[in-house]
């Protein structure tokens, strides 16, 4: 099946350091989103995107949907020990409207 | 306003038992859908049902079935639960399944032994 390549698998980093992770795939998208799950807990939806090219920030994170449309980013800056957790993207492929997750990238933040 | 709820938090199976995991969302969405979440992987689209009196199958679907009540409630059953099926269990729902904004629940953690 059709499959959303995150990378790094897991990051530990220091309080106050920026973040970057990416997210690809072989296909299309026309949506991307991003979610965070902390431990114990369901995904929560962090920024949705919805055009090639778009930038989209929701306070410290910031995430663009990449202009081949196969790819998409989310950084995270002057991360603090609240950002731990398991970032996720996810959206339909191209043609279909049925949702599939990345693999996650899980950071660690040390204080 | 809970949001999305699931009951129970946590069970224990044994091989061939059955169970009907319940999922109820009071945010008037159209939209609901079953996830199954394995360690260190992503979420897995099992079923999900458009609007009330439609489901449709997702990627993994085989050893469930699902009910959608009525437009606040789904649920998932496992008809003879077997050790493949331990995972933890979401349930989401959005606006419409052409919005792709979904909310999700706390899970449901499934052992079978």
């Amino acid at each position: 099946g059709q499959q959303l390549n995150q990378s790094p698998q897991s990051m530990f980093i220091q309080e106050g350091e920026d973040v970057s992770m990416n997210c690809t795939s072989s296909s299309i998208f026309n949506t991307w989103l991003w979610y965070k799950q902390e431990p114990g807990e369901g995904p929560v939806l962090l920024i949705a995107l919805y055009k090639a090219g778009e930038l989209t920030s929701n306070g410290r994170l910031t995430a663009q949907f990449g202009i081949t449309r196969k790819d998409s980013f989310l950084n995270i800056s002057a991360s603090i020990p609240s950002d731990v957790g398991i970032y996720f993207c996810a959206g339909p492929p191209s043609g279909t409207y049925k949702y599939i997750f990345g693999t996650g990238t899980r950071l660690k933040v040390l204080a | 306003n809970a949001g999305v709820t699931q009951t129970p938090k946590f069970q224990v199976l044994k091989t061939g038992q059955s169970m009907t995991l319940q999922c109820a969302q009071d945010m008037n969405h159209n939209s609901m859908y079953w996830y199954r979440q394995d360690p260190g992987m992503g979420l897995r689209l099992i079923y999900y049902s458009a609007s009330e009196g439609t489901t449709d199958k997702g990627e993994v679907p085989n050893g469930y079935n699902v009910s959608r009540l009525n437009k606040r409630e789904f649920s998932l059953r496992l008809e003879s639960a077997a050790p493949s099926q331990t995972s933890v269990y979401f349930c989401a729902s959005s606006l419409g399944d052409r919005d792709y904004e979904q909310y999700f629940g706390p899970g449901t953690r499934l052992t079978v032994t």
